[in-house]
């Protein structure tokens, strides 16, 4: 079965303060990697991962994918109180329809002014 | 719209009643997913369209659930029915071809049974 597992669960930082979130995955068949932000409702994409090393930025995110240690990292820098969001990682299901999104958890992070 | 849209935004129903829940999705995306959240949970896969493809009913909870898309657009939720515990965030996502791609949210729905 696919596992998604991040950490840490929740994190609280000050403004400024840049954090570093963690999402390790087992899958069968890896084909991709997807960062979402989630703030009240509905979850926002971020980035997908599809190669190992490279890094995707955008503004002051950025993440990265390690294949060969079966996980990815979420970095923020000079965090804002408008970062404050639940963190979700999310690995496309390895059977052979595909179309699952299998999350994990998420990381709840609170930015504090 | 560009993006994945839902409606209602907010319902408030009674135990027993029906609800009907509505998703547009992205304009050429081939895939639509329902998801749910309850509070404090994580996303629950609920049904999966493709195309013309037979839909993949396998998270629904319950034959209380289903759900209809109408060729490679609109599709709609119905809860028969309603007991509190179907009381949720109702996410619907498209993506372009559903192999694995990134889907994209819509807003959702928020349920309340009372």
């Amino acid at each position: 079965e696919d596992k998604v597992v991040q950490s840490p669960l929740s994190l609280v930082v000050h403004e400024g303060d840049t954090v570093t979130l963690n999402c390790s995955y087992e899958v069968t068949n890896f084909r991709s990697l997807l960062w979402y932000k989630q703030e009240k409702k509905a979850p926002t994409f971020l980035f997908m991962l599809t190669s190992s090393g490279i890094e995707k930025k955008s503004g002051r995110l950025s993440s990265i994918l390690d294949k060969k240690e079966l996980f990815s990292i979420l970095n923020i820098t000079a965090t804002q109180t408008g970062d404050s969001a639940i963190y979700l990682c999310a690995v496309p299901d390895s059977g052979a329809g595909s179309y699952q999104l299998t999350f994990g958890k998420g990381t709840k992070l609170s930015v504090i002014p | 719209g560009a993006g994945v849209s839902q409606s209602p935004s907010n319902k408030v129903t009674e135990k027993g009643k029906d609800v009907e829940l509505r998703c547009d999705p992205i304009s050429g995306h081939t895939a639509l997913y329902w998801y749910r959240q309850r509070l404090g949970q994580g996303l629950e896969f609920l049904i999966y369209f493709q195309g013309n493809s037979a839909p993949d009913k396998s998270g629904l909870p319950s034959d209380r659930f289903s759900a209809e898309r109408t060729g490679e657009s609109v599709s709609t939720l119905t809860i028969q029915r309603t007991q509190q515990e179907d009381s949720a965030v109702y996410l619907c996502a498209s993506s372009l071809q559903g192999l694995g791609e990134t889907q994209y949210f819509g807003p959702g729905t928020r349920l309340l049974v009372l």
